[in-house]
């Protein structure tokens, strides 16, 4: 598969641990923050989002959390497995242009390996 | 299968040259965002379109240019190619919705591989 990035933080874990992937997000304004994987040779895929009125929310075996105090956000994967090695971006809402249009901006990516 | 096509898939091309990246949107979907995806910079943002219409534009070269046709299909052209154009670009597609219903998942396809050598 193609590389997207050589100089990724890379978090390793042990299948079956729970994995947590940072995020520290630019804009105090931003009002809504997204989690996508990418996997190798495609395009990043929808996790789970989160609006800035909450701190947390939970989807199925991943929840995210948002700390707006220190612009922070993370993504925490309950027994991880093989098939979630991946690059997982965090993206921020810097814009909303209406009708249903998001401007994101997405971090730098974390590379997540799973060692069966 | 996101849904969202993007053609071609690989392509390789000398310095100087112009391309054409097309990108077919999830069926029913509005808006078309570009995205470039290089080693050291990450995904970033292109440009967006609306139903035909440029909506908000991101680091865009003025050598790139886009546009959403009719049948909402898009394609960016990236012209006076550089080394540094080499990357993956792609095309994501959203859902219409209304306000307070938003829901600010992108459906990516799986980008076009640009080679400038």
């Amino acid at each position: 598969g193609e590389s997207v990035g050589l100089h990724l933080p890379t978090l390793s874990v042990q299948e079956g641990d729970n994995s947590i992937i940072n995020c520290a997000y630019s804009n105090s304004a931003s009002d809504y923050f997204i989690w996508y994987k990418q996997e190798s040779g495609k395009g990043p895929q929808f996790i789970i989002d989160i609006r800035s009125n909450m701190d947390k929310r939970q989807g199925q075996r991943v929840t995210v959390l948002l700390n707006k105090t220190v612009k922070h956000l993370s993504l925490q994967i309950a027994a991880t497995q093989p098939g979630d090695s991946a690059v997982y971006f965090c993206a921020e809402n810097m814009g909303y242009s209406g009708a249903g249009s998001y401007q994101l901006t997405f971090g730098k990516g974390t590379k997540l390996s799973v060692i069966p | 299968d996101s849904g969202v096509t993007q053609t071609p898939k690989h392509l390789i091309t000398a310095t100087g040259q112009r391309v054409t990246l097309r990108c077919s949107p999830r069926s029913g979907d509005l808006s078309v965002y570009w995205y470039q995806q290089s080693l050291d910079q990450g995904l970033q943002f292109l440009i967006q379109y609306y139903n035909g219409e440029e909506r908000a534009k991101g680091n865009i070269l003025e050598r790139f240019s886009a546009q959403q046709f009719p049948d909402l299909h898009s394609e960016l052209n990236l012209s006076s190619l550089e080394l540094g154009d080499s990357a993956l670009y792609f095309c994501a597609s959203s859902p219409r919705t209304g306000p307070g219903g938003n829901t600010g998942e992108l459906f990516f396809g799986e980008g076009s591989r640009l080679t400038v050598l």
